[in-house]
Formats: structure tokens, sequence, C-alpha cells
């Protein structure tokens, strides 16, 4: 059965520093990958997606970029933290057939 | 382009009550539709999916949802709240594979209802 893992579960970092959080994918090849953002009251909102190993697409304008290493493996990084980059990060992913997307646990980033 | 609006931000039951939330779409294309619930501090569960099949959709956890391409709808109900039903649930929309162009499967969601469900 396929699984999604997101590290770290919760982070705290100071304005002004770099950022990196890892989505992996098991029990599935070729998945597309998708990083959605959860602020408080505002839904979620689909930052990035990839359909293939160095392919990204970014869905607005942000402090934050992605990459994607490997087949099953998303990161999502900044350089430079703003107050505005807090909330709740999701991972999730599909395959090319189906357009249910599955979700990972999810990080909690505070940044202060 | 599609869209998804859910009314009501905020929905308070009773348990064993009638639990309705409510979605409605705008889609340029015959769409596909999903409910999601998320308890806090966690990823989101698929409840169900409507992909074309039949309109009425049952899902887990004793949730449904019927699709009415008339009124653009796909409203989320369960006949009877219980305490564990407590949580905010997401209506999202995405274009068929087949239906032109190309969604890359990404999913627009509504903006979240939390369901309160009290004794």
């Amino acid at each position: 059965s396929q699984t999604i893992h997101q590290w770290p579960a919760t982070l705290v970092q100071p304005v002004g520093s770099p950022l990196s959080l890892e989505c992996t994918v098991e029990g599935t090849s070729n998945p597309n990958l998708y990083w959605y953002r959860q602020a408080a009251g505002r839904g979620l909102q689909l930052l990035f997606y990839s359909v293939g190993i160095g392919q990204i697409s970014s869905e607005v304008p942000q402090n934050l970029s992605a990459s994607r290493p490997q087949d099953r493996q998303f990161i999502l990084s900044s350089k430079k933290l703003l107050l505005s980059d807090s909330g709740f990060y999701l991972c999730a992913w599909t395959t090319g057939f189906s357009n249910e997307q599955f979700f990972g646990p999810g990080t909690r980033l505070t940044v202060l | 382009a599609q869209s998804v609006t859910q009314l009501g931000s905020h929905v308070s039951v009773s348990e064993g009550a009638l639990v309705l939330l409510r979605c409605n779409y705008s889609s340029s294309v015959p769409p596909y539709l999903f409910w999601y619930v998320q308890y806090p501090n966690q990823g989101l569960q698929l409840l169900l999916k409507y992909t074309s099949a039949a309109t009425l959709v049952k899902g887990i956890n004793g949730f449904e949802a019927e699709f009415k391409k008339s009124e653009t709808s796909f409203h989320l109900t369960k006949p009877s709240a219980h305490m564990s039903d407590a949580a905010e649930y997401f209506c999202a929309v995405t274009l068929r594979t087949n239906a032109g162009g190309t969604s890359y499967g990404k999913l627009t969601f509504g903006q979240g209802t939390i369901l309160t469900v009290h004794p």
C-alpha cells in the first residue's frame, strides 16, 4: 500500500532563517506531487506541483521554492523565512490516472 | 477555471441530528468532486468522491453526497451526527483528465466548514 511521510512534524524558526521541509511517498511510482499551505481560517492554498523529477510548477509568487530530486521526494525550501510563512504545510500525491489526492500528516511551521 | 464555495464557515449540530454541509462548484467542463475531512493538526482524509458514476455517493463514516448538475451542488449529509464527526470539512473540485487541457490533477478547495457537535 502507498504511504506518504512528512517531516518534521513541527518546526519553530526565526525570521530570516532557511527552511527545508521534506515529503516522501512509498508504494507508488511517478506520482504527481503537491505542496499546500493552510493558514488559519484561509483554507488550502496550492503552492507547487510536480509531474516528474525536476519539473516544478509554482502556483503563487512567494518566498518559497520547491524541488523534486527523486521520483518520490518533494522538498519545500526557503532561503529566508518571513513571518507570513507560518502555517500548516501539507504534501499530497496522486497518480496520473486518478484525480484523488492523498495527503501527508503535515508540518506545523511557526516563524517568530 | 473551476471554483468551490462552501456556504457557512461554521456549522453546529446536536448529537443525533442531521448534518448538512453545503458545497457549490463552478466548472466549465464536467468535474470530479470530493469531500475531505481534517481533524486538528492532521492531514486531510478523503470522505467520498464523485467521478461521473452514480450521482448519490456514499462515503466513509456514514456520510454521503449528491451531485446535482442543475444546481451545481455537491452537499454533504449524514443522518445522525456523532461527537467524533467534529472536524473541518473541505469540498474540492478538479477537472476530468479527458476534459481537454491539462489539469495535472490539481484540486481547487473551498474555504472549509468547521462542524461542531454538541451533546
